[in-house]
């Protein structure tokens, strides 16, 4: 079956850190482009940063640029989105996304069931 | 960055009638648009790409329309299952790539 599991949301303090994972299954994880977007609480879909196929480039949201880092693992066909000086503001479920090419700026036709990240003190 | 707006914000439509979402770009798109369908607690699902190619396994009653900066969700005899909140996305000029704020569409 094709699909993506994210795992690693949870509950941290403002300034903390939070590291996303997300299984692909299903597909050649490899050859294809892959995404975070967020939904913050009653609010829209945001996009939030990507990694090419080979994981040889990276783009971010402005809102989380010098704060996050994505990469990818495909020998484990894993995606992570390290999240540093984490702010109120972060909290959302986050999905793993999958692109639809292995080129960066395509659309995207998989998406995961998401992680809560909720920021607190 | 390009802003992408829906309307209308929510829309009332009972079962079997239908059900027509817009949506529209600051600029030009081409046809790099693409329709997601979000029901709450799943993944969301991809409907339509390239503003009007349906993906595998959509139903025949969505389809999508237009061009350059404005674009057309329909979706042709609502079912129950089809309430829910739907998205564009344009996939022209990014990063960043950019949603649309949503249109719920709800049961009248």
């Amino acid at each position: 079956e094709v699909q993506l599991l994210e795992s690693g949301g949870g509950l941290v303090q403002p300034g903390g850190s939070l590291r996303l994972s997300c299984i692909a299954s299903g597909f050649s994880f490899s050859n294809f482009a892959m995404t975070w977007v967020r939904q913050a609480p009653g609010k829209g879909l945001e996009w939030v940063s990507v990694i090419s196929a080979s994981g040889d480039r990276a783009y971010y949201a402005d809102a989380v640029k010098g704060r996050f880092n994505i990469s990818r693992d495909s020998s484990k066909n894993t995606m992570y989105l390290q999240m540093d000086s984490l702010r109120v503001e972060d909290t959302a479920i986050y999905y793993c996304v999958k692109e639809a090419a292995a080129m960066i700026n395509w659309y995207f036709d998989l998406w995961g069931r998401g992680t809560p990240v909720t920021v607190s003190s | 960055d390009i802003v992408m707006t829906q309307s209308p914000a929510t829309l009332s439509v009972s079962p079997g009638e239908r059900a027509t979402l817009s949506c529209r770009a600051s600029q030009s798109v081409s046809s790099y648009v693409a329709w997601y369908q979000h029901k709450p607690g799943q993944a969301p699902r991809l409907l339509i790409y390239g503003a009007s190619t349906r993906a595998t396994g959509i139903p025949a009653r969505f389809s999508g329309s237009g061009s350059g900066t404005d674009f057309t969700l329909t979706i042709s005899s609502l079912q129950s299952e089809d309430f829910a909140v739907y998205y564009c996305l344009q996939y022209n000029l990014w990063p960043p790539a950019t949603f649309g704020p949503g249109t719920k569409v709800e049961i009248k």
